[in-house]
């Protein structure tokens, strides 16, 4: 089964409105940890956002949060006010406790911010 | 350096030559993974080093694939017999600690090209 889906293979945005991407995840453990990447076409992977099984609170940075919904076994990605720059692929990424603290990554969803 | 640095940024091979590629983490940092990012997709594992110690190998995909760490910093994944299935980009990481909050710094990657 897959660990990390995303089902949005691409999505629009107009400039300044928010947008939600969407992440599923699969895990048994108790522990572990949900990630965010944003992935440009020169190809780094930028860390984001981060959010922990037993964080309470939904993470934000800046103009990122993340909802997350551990009953469901969501953490989807919320962009406000997007911005042109903001254009590019986006990965949501799990770490699980017993897993030598590899990432697991999902298929990415390509998002495009329209002026 | 600042950040994670990968060489080259950009590879040719023949089918059939062996290739280098490396890695230069985050100075201090205790642990550094090698993923495969095949077109369109998310990273796959490969490797995770923590200091100079392979704890985790079980993303590589063939025998043919080799990666080492001597000295617990510089990094380089041998790829022997290239096959044209093998044309992939393929990124370092690397974090402070091996935990599971603490977030993983990414080079820009290395495009290998098997012709």
């Amino acid at each position: 089964a897959q660990k990390i889906t995303q089902t949005q293979p691409g999505m629009f945005v107009q400039e300044k409105e928010a947008v939600t991407l969407d992440c599923t995840y699969d895990t048994s453990d108790q522990s572990y940890g949900l990630f965010w990447y944003k992935q440009p076409s020169s190809g780094e992977m930028i860390f984001l956002i981060y959010q922990g099984s037993y964080d309470e609170q939904n993470a934000t940075e800046g103009r990122y949060s993340l909802n997350f919904q551990k009953a469901r076994k969501s953490a989807n990605l919320v962009i406000s006010a997007s911005q042109l720059g903001d254009s590019a692929m986006y990965f949501c990424a799990m770490r699980e406790r017993d897993s030598s603290y590899k990432l697991i990554f999902g298929s990415g969803t390509r998002l495009l911010v329209r002026p | 350096g600042a950040g994670v640095s990968q060489s080259p940024r950009y590879k040719v091979a023949k089918r059939g030559q062996d290739v280098a590629l490396r890695c230069d983490p985050i100075s201090g940092h205790v642990s550094l993974f090698w993923y495969q990012q095949a077109l369109g997709q998310g990273p796959e594992f490969l490797t995770y080093f923590q200091n100079e110690a392979q704890l985790d190998k079980s993303g590589l995909p063939s025998d043919r694939f080799f990666a080492e760490r001597p000295e617990g910093s510089v990094s380089t994944l041998k790829i022997q017999r290239t096959q044209q299935e093998d044309s992939a980009v393929y990124l370092c990481a690397s974090s402070r600690w091996g935990d599971m909050n603490t977030e993983a710094f990414f080079g820009q990657g290395t495009r290998l090209t098997v012709v």
